[in-house]
């Protein structure tokens, strides 16, 4: 079976402009959760979706949106650049469920893109 | 954002050697995760830990879920040149549904010649 696969691998854009950044989960998974890990860093939470639902959004500016699809694939958009938004955008996807109340949801992450704002 | 507070930062150690690193937080959380990232790929999971107290091993690699639920360590036996790599502890309290995860700082991990 297929892993997380993301697209596009690489991008570079000036300032100002907006990009769109795709996810395709595991076959079956039915969330889809962003994170942006600049270099040196771990990973920072920002958006998970759940059956094409907002469950959750991390300390980020509006500038950044996402959706989830019917087909559970997933888009993250970022308007207006800015040098600080270069980064690696991780995808990862999960079938949340839970084992004696306790949650056993397990993200299995992509590749990432690796942004460059110039 | 928020960063869990992970140590050592980096470590330098020969190949067969035992190797330690632990994870702490302000805030207590329901699970635990340790991932390893190499480089240009996403960070792939390696124990998950779901209960206070709890010791999980995978292969040489064991982790603890600490008691006061604000901290947790990785422990790796019998080191080899493919555990070269980055490897970040998540806490994650769940809530309402949302599974997110808090990261690390990371902890470098290189084998020396």
């Amino acid at each position: 079976d297929a892993g997380v696969t993301q697209s596009p691998t690489h991008l570079i854009k000036t300032r100002g402009q907006h990009v769109t950044l795709r996810c395709s989960p595991i076959s079956g998974h039915k969330s889809v959760s962003w994170y942006q890990q600049v270099l040196g860093q771990g990973p920072q939470f920002i958006f998970q979706y759940y059956e094409k639902e907002e469950r959750g959004r991390g300390n980020f500016p509006d500038r950044f949106s996402a959706r989830q699809f019917p087909n559970y694939s997933s888009e993250l958009n970022v308007n207006a650049l800015l040098l600080g938004d270069s980064a690696l955008y991780l995808c990862a996807s999960s079938l949340p469920g839970t084992s004696g109340g306790v949650s056993t949801d397990t993200q299995y992450f992509g590749p990432g893109t690796r942004l460059t704002v110039l | 954002g928020q960063q869990l507070n992970q140590s050592p930062q980096s470590m330098f150690i020969q190949e067969g050697e035992d190797v330690s690193m632990n994870c702490t937080s302000s805030s207590i959380f329901n699970t635990w995760l340790w991932y390893k990232q190499d480089p240009g790929e996403g960070p792939v999971l390696l124990i998950a830990l779901y209960k206070a107290g709890e010791l999980t091993s995978n292969g040489r690699l064991t982790a603890q879920f600490g008691i006061t639920r604000k901290d947790s360590f990785l422990n790796i036996s019998a080191s080899i040149p493919s555990d070269v790599g980055i490897y970040f502890c998540a806490g994650r309290l769940t809530n309402f549904g949302n599974e997110k995860l808090t990261f690390g700082t990371g902890t470098r991990l290189t084998i020396i010649p």
